[in-house]
């Protein structure tokens, strides 16, 4: 099973529509929890942290299930700059230093 | 905004050769990172740097590799005999002491060509 797995996508939407993103991870033992976004040829970029309350920063949601080891992402109202390929990112369960990257899932929100 | 720099922004080698990649981190900053990303693939973790010692390193990692912080504001890494396989975009991230450390800002990295 890879460490952090994600739906490669892409996921095709209209502006405006609402769009989800999951990744689930495989040791149970990792403490910490982001959405990066990374655009075409460019450098990651951290979007959000996730906390297990879940947490919400503007137009994005972020969800926890440290039962299930799930981690979401809601869009709402997206828009043409919202387009990228978004990150699921989880530390290392024995260090926090090292950070596990999912391989993302593209995002194209079109006009 | 404050940003990590890195130069340089591309470099082609022969393979054999060694390479130097340098960064700027965030002036604050506490730790310091190394990842790169394959054209395709995801961004891997080679290493993290905290009080001037490697903290971690992946398997990735090896003998060919090594990081420096020689005066302070700069952070280094060297190949000392670049491989085909080496051929990467290799992106320096720092992260402060009050943020958690998986809260990382990243340079526009440094593409490595190998031929």
């Amino acid at each position: 099973r890879k460490e952090v797995e994600q739906d490669p996508g892409p996921f095709n939407v209209p502006e405006g529509a609402t769009v989800a993103f999951n990744c689930t991870y495989s040791n149970s033992a990792s403490q910490s929890f982001f959405w990066y976004r990374q655009d075409c040829r460019k450098e990651p970029k951290l979007l959000m942290s996730v906390y297990s309350s879940g947490n919400e920063d503007g137009r994005f949601t972020a969800q926890l299930n440290r039962a299930s080891q799930y981690i979401s992402l809601l869009i709402r109202d997206s828009k043409l700059s919202d387009s990228a390929t978004y990150l699921c990112v989880v530390n290392g369960a024995d260090s926090s230093y090292k950070l596990i990257f999912g391989s993302g899932t593209r995002l194209l929100v079109r006009p | 905004e404050p940003e990590v720099t890195q130069t340089p922004s591309h470099q082609v080698t022969q393979m054999g050769q060694e390479v130097i990649l340098r960064c700027v981190p965030i002036s604050n900053h506490l730790y310091f990172y190394w990842y790169r990303q394959i054209l395709g693939q995801k961004v891997e973790f080679l290493v993290s740097f905290y009080n001037n010692e490697i903290s971690e390193k992946s398997e990735i990692f090896d003998d060919q590799f090594s990081v420096e912080r020689p005066d302070g504001s700069n952070f280094t890494l060297k190949i000392r005999s670049t491989k085909l396989e080496d051929s990467a975009m290799y992106f320096c991230a720092s992260s402060g002491g009050d943020l958690s450390p998986g809260e990382l800002f990243f340079g526009e990295g440094s593409r490595l060509t190998v031929l």
